[in-house]
């Protein structure tokens, strides 16, 4: 029979606009929550992280957003550019599981011209 | 550094023949992870090490899969007897204990036929 590949949720912006790309997340537990950035034919790349006991972390260009209560984490890119596109994945850390590293579903994030 | 070294880049085996990937992590680094991403599952962790020692093989698929770490710079994934469902992109990471930045090798694309 035909096999159905995973939907991965695209979000579509325009070069210069900001994204938002989400993520829920099921696990109180995690230490730390981290975003990745997967261009095409490559490997997973670290992008930025947050520990569970802070609301909100800035980087370069991006911050994350997290939400305990309703265990939603999100990454916001400003003034996005073409080299962004890619898939972007949330993951979780537990130092307490003996250090595991789990990732969701991912986003692909589509800079439009 | 080179970074995480995956080998080979691409394999393609038949049906019922035996595969071993192989990894080098970064130098220094005490942890070790290999996943399989495929459109169906995404990216899935397979098992994972702490100072090359087997901590959660819980997302291994099934006894036809095994993976080592003889020493900390080295480790193999080995599926024997393969099948066509194995076919994926496996991924091996590695990082620092109590460090969130996992560095990500270039992957093994595996063909099964």
């Amino acid at each position: 029979g035909e096999s159905v590949g995973l939907h991965l949720p695209t979000l579509s912006v325009q070069e210069g606009d900001n994204s938002i790309i989400n993520c829920a997340y099921s696990n109180s537990a995690s230490d730390y929550f981290i975003w990745y950035k997967q261009e095409s034919g490559k490997g997973p790349q670290f992008i930025i992280d947050i520990r569970s006991n802070m609301d909100k972390r800035q980087g370069q260009r991006v911050t994350v957003l997290l939400n305990k209560t309703v265990k939603h984490l999100s990454l916001q890119i400003a003034a996005t550019q073409p080299g962004d596109s890619a898939v972007y994945f949330c993951a979780e850390n537990r130092a307490g599981g003996g250090n595991k590293l789990t990732f969701g579903t991912g986003t692909q994030l589509k800079v439009e011209l | 550094d080179a970074g995480v070294i995956q080998s080979p880049r691409h394999e393609v085996t038949e049906m019922g023949q035996e595969v071993t990937l192989r990894c080098k992590p970064i130098s220094g680094h005490n942890s070790l992870f290999w996943y399989r991403q495929t459109m169906m599952r995404g990216l899935e962790l397979l098992i994972y090490f702490n100072n090359n020692v087997p901590i959660d093989d819980s997302g291994m698929p099934e006894d036809r899969f095994s993976a080592k770490m003889p020493n900390a710079s080295f480790s193999t994934l080995k599926i024997q007897p393969s099948e066509p469902r194995d076919s994926a992109v496996y991924f091996c990471a590695s990082k620092t204990l109590g460090y969130t930045e996992a560095f990500f090798g270039q992957g093994t694309r595996l063909t099964v036929v």
